[in-house]
């Protein structure tokens, strides 16, 4: 089937430690983004990619990194500069936006990291 | 710049009537608007887009939503609210013919009793 797959589902860190999280499609959308989302904030733009080997910083970059090696990955990491990292992570993507294409979303299932 | 407003934080309903979910809108220009659902520990799911054309969007589950430009509303509506629709919803737009990100609304939880 056709996708977004996220992991872990459940993260649990030391903090000073740096953490991966996963996210692959087989959508072959272009575009990939991260999201942070707490209670009560909604969602938050981490990173987002419209192409392979490059990127962009969201509304909250700092303490976080990705890369885009391959169409079909676009794995976040939280790095231990990232002061509040507890957080359910979100990855999404989509077609490249403009023109013709809406570009609306589609979500993986959220991981969710807690800083111990 | 643009912006999405959902003035509500909850919304209280009893199964079997009508429910509206608001959603306010700024962008210049020609919006694509978009609804979606979250459930507890999950990502969120795609429900219903404006485009253009017709003002009332059909969605999944049952879901519409109204599309007013004078008003520069996208409220979502069901005629009949039942409890597994107990959710958090989310508004997003997005500029027309750009490659502008989507933006988000901070959510409405939607709760719906017996």
């Amino acid at each position: 089937d056709g996708g977004i797959t996220q992991s872990p589902k459940y993260l649990f860190r030391k903090e000073g430690q740096n953490v991966t999280l996963s996210c692959e499609q087989n959508l072959n959308h272009d575009a990939m983004y991260w999201y942070r989302q707490d209670p009560g904030q909604g969602l938050r733009l981490i990173y987002y990619s419209q192409i392979v080997n490059d990127f962009q910083k969201g509304d909250i970059a700092e303490g976080y990194s990705v890369s885009r090696e391959k169409k079909e990955s676009f794995p976040l990491t939280v790095t231990s500069a990232q002061k509040n990292p507890t957080a359910f992570y979100l990855c999404a993507s989509s077609t490249f936006p403009g023109g013709q294409n809406t570009g609306e979303l589609f979500f993986g299932e959220g991981s969710r990291l807690t800083v111990l | 710049a643009q912006s999405v407003a959902q003035p509500e934080d909850q919304v209280n309903v009893a199964e079997g009537n009508p429910l509206t979910v608001k959603c306010t809108y700024s962008v210049s220009g020609n919006p694509y608007l978009f609804w979606y659902v979250q459930y507890p520990n999950r990502g969120l799911q795609f429900l219903l887009k404006y485009i253009t054309g017709d003002n009332l969007v059909k969605g999944s589950y049952g879901f519409e939503a109204e599309f007013n430009k004078s008003q520069t509303s996208f409220h979502l509506k069901k005629p009949s609210a039942l409890v597994s629709d107990s959710a958090l919803y989310f508004c997003a737009v997005r500029l027309t013919g750009t490659a502008s990100k989507l933006t988000f609304g901070t959510g409405t939880r939607l709760q719906v009793t017996l």
